[in-house]
């Protein structure tokens, strides 16, 4: 258990719909990355957030969105979904701050599934 | 932009042979290079990390080099299990962002 939790761990809707995914880091780690895991994909970066502000931003589609709460949990919001949204999407996080280098520490993941 | 390129796709060794996994990078920048295994239908998890001043780290059988001139690092796992079986990630970055490259799915047979 690497002490990063999502949920939900499964979600199933509707092309068209809009879902939250949410995430909350392990105690004492500041900054949150969401991932996509497409079937038999790499991870896919789509953005990062340090202590309530975006740090980093990757792939992630205009149709996304995510915030950092001021109590470091973090929502994934996908909205207007298409079929090529399903995946599994993976929270992580690490402590930021005057390191060079950064441990990321993922959750169990979400698997989204679009029909 | 900043790409990691991951080799083989595919890798099939013996039980007790070893393995090897390879990965170039196009950030001059990267300064931290993990390597992760991920298990079917699991979260990925850290196996092995390396940082720019270092050229080569070990742990038990598994060992990483990196070689910051030519941009790429190996992941060796030597004596390799059945539990070794797993798609393992190559990535690179720093303390922004890390990319991480497209996955090597490692098959060890019996």
């Amino acid at each position: 258990d690497s002490g990063v939790t999502q949920t939900p761990k499964h979600l199933i809707t509707a092309t068209g719909q809009r879902v939250t995914l949410r995430c909350s880091p392990r105690s004492g780690d500041l900054s949150v990355y969401w991932y996509q895991q497409s079937l038999d994909q790499g991870l896919q970066f789509l953005i990062q957030y340090y202590n309530g502000e975006e740090r980093a931003k990757g792939n992630i589609l205009e149709r996304f969105s995510a915030q950092q709460f001021p109590d470091l949990h973090s929502e994934l919001n996908l909205s207007s979904l298409e079929l090529g949204d399903s995946a599994l999407y993976f929270c992580a996080s690490s402590v930021v701050g005057g390191k060079a280098y950064n441990e990321q520490f993922f959750g169990p993941g979400t698997r989204l599934t679009v029909l | 932009g900043e790409n990691v390129e991951q080799h083989p796709s595919t890798l099939s060794v013996q039980e007790g042979d070893s393995a090897v996994i390879k990965c170039t990078y196009s950030d001059s920048a990267s300064n931290y290079f993990p390597w992760y295994k991920q298990e079917l239908g699991k979260r990925p998890q850290l196996i092995i990390d390396i940082r720019s001043n270092v050229g080569e780290k070990k742990d038990q059988r598994i060992a990483v080099t990196l070689n910051k001139t030519a941009k790429h690092f190996s992941l060796h796992i030597t004596e390799t299990q059945p539990e070794d079986s797993a798609v393992y990630f190559c990535a690179a970055g720093g303390a922004q962002k890390l990319v991480f490259g497209q996955g090597t799915r490692l098959t060890i047979n019996p």
